[in-house]
């Protein structure tokens, strides 16, 4: 069964720092792998996917992420934090008609 | 704006109340998902339907009883509630047959239960 892990419940940067969330995934198979993007009171939107297409895949809002098989990892970054990234994020990877989600990194942001 | 819309945005309901959750989306999706989120949680999921059949149920309580009227439509029938079951619900739909494609979310319903 496919698992998911986001290593940092919190991460907190100063606006225009780098933001690095952590995602590891444990596939024994070529995972599709997803990061979501929660504001409050509101749902999840899709910031980017990997569909093996190409292993360093830009998404929505300046993020991108990077697949590297040999860690297993799939991890997101954005050069310049913005207030308005302050959110909860969950990387996700697609089972058989399951979405298995890590249990999320919340994004802080300080002036 | 999201493309799955999901009404209504807030219920409080009693224990003994009957109430629905209705989902509906354009986007040509024939799957569509039922998640309950706790706060600060992930999603947890509750229900799959493909080509408007339940395909998956994950051990949902009777009291939770869905419905998928045509491609566009999902419905979630509640009834006798438990105040446990008070969470953000938030339908969620993809393409059925194209392998690897992302669900789309709506903005939930949040739901009191007294």
């Amino acid at each position: 069964a496919q698992s998911v892990t986001q290593l940092g419940s919190h991460v907190s940067v100063s606006e225009g720092a780098l933001v690095l969330l952590r995602c590891n995934y444990s596939s024994s198979v070529p995972p599709y792998l997803f990061w979501y993007v929660q504001y409050p009171n509101q749902g999840l939107q899709l910031l980017l996917k990997y569909t093996s297409a190409a292993t360093l895949v830009k998404g929505i809002n300046g993020f991108e992420a990077e697949f590297k098989k040999s860690e297993t990892s799939f991890h997101l970054t954005k050069p310049s934090a913005h207030m308005s990234d302050a959110a909860e994020y969950f990387c996700a990877a697609l089972g058989f008609q399951k979405l298995v989600f890590g249990t999320g990194t919340r994004l802080l942001v300080s002036p | 704006d999201t493309e799955v819309t999901q009404t209504p945005k807030h219920l409080v309901m009693g224990m003994t109340n009957k109430k629905s959750l209705k989902c509906e989306q354009h986007m040509g999706h024939r799957a569509m998902y039922w998640y309950k989120q706790k706060a600060k949680k992930p999603p947890e999921l509750m229900f799959v339907y493909s080509y408007e059949k339940l395909s998956i149920n994950e051990s949902v309580p009777s009291r939770f009883s869905p419905e998928c009227p045509n491609s566009s439509l999902l419905n979630l029938h509640l009834h006798a509630l438990q105040p446990e079951d008070s969470a953000l619900y938030l339908c969620a739909s993809s393409q059925a047959r194209t392998v690897g494609q992302p669900q789309h979310f709506g903005d939930g319903t949040r739901l009191s239960i007294l």
